[in-house]
């Protein structure tokens, strides 16, 4: 049964870098049908989708964050990770790693981590 | 870049029938997903290319899309129905995964 976890710290200082780190159990990373990907959401707000990637090295990113943001994966792990540089306030928020499913775009998001949440301190 | 709206809220009695919008400019030519997510929960897919029910979520959503609104539908809705909604669409003018606000589906 495929399992995604969260992991990383809890909290991080305004103007460091976060990193976080989805470990995925019941399933290959290099599996040709799926993208990864992590998505956010703030306290009290809605769902944001942060970036995508593919086995073969394919990345999308939210433009609104692509100047800091990079998504990486170490296949023989199992996991893929984001890394977030110059964080502000504005990053708070609970991190969710996913899996997509790909036919001739990325699609729906089947399965889901539980979410970690990530506060950034002054 | 494309945007998907849809209503804050959404309240019906139980038993009634919920009707969640999801709108956007030819969102009928797209593939929506949506996602239920309760309180304290990770998101949970409940409808996949419009209108595709995933194993295990009740005969009771069912999906539709066409022109410029897609619809989650949940008939005969009970307590545990109550939760947020979200679409979603790949926007491939922007390589971009969008989600909708969201909408809090509240059982009376």
């Amino acid at each position: 049964q495929l399992q995604l976890q969260e992991s990383g710290p809890g909290l991080v200082k305004a103007s460091e870098t976060l990193s976080l780190t989805c470990t995925v159990s019941g399933d290959s990373i290099s599996s040709p049908y799926y993208y990864w990907a992590w998505i956010r959401q703030p306290p009290g707000k809605g769902l944001e989708w942060i970036g995508s990637f593919y086995y073969s090295g394919i990345t999308y990113y939210n433009a609104s964050l692509k100047s800091r943001l990079t998504i990486s994966a170490d296949t023989s792990k199992k996991q893929f990770s984001l890394k977030l540089t110059s964080v502000t306030a504005a990053d708070t928020a609970v991190y969710y790693c996913a899996r997509h499913e790909f036919r001739s775009e990325l699609a729906n998001m089947g399965v889901w981590g539980k979410g970690t949440s990530v506060t950034v301190s002054s | 870049s494309y945007v998907l709206t849809q209503p804050p809220s959404v309240s019906v009695a139980p038993g009634k029938t919920a009707r969640i919008t999801c709108g956007g400019n030819n969102i009928g030519s797209k593939s929506v997903h949506w996602y239920q997510q309760k309180p304290g929960q990770a998101p949970v897919l409940v409808m996949y290319y419009d209108s595709d029910r995933p194993s295990g979520i009740p005969e009771r959503f069912t999906g539709s899309n066409s022109g410029n609104t897609a619809t989650l539908t949940v008939s005969r809705v009970e307590d545990g129905d109550e939760a947020d909604y979200y679409c979603q669409v790949w926007d491939s003018s922007s390589d971009h995964v969008i989600f909708g606000g969201g909408t809090k589906l509240t059982v009376l």
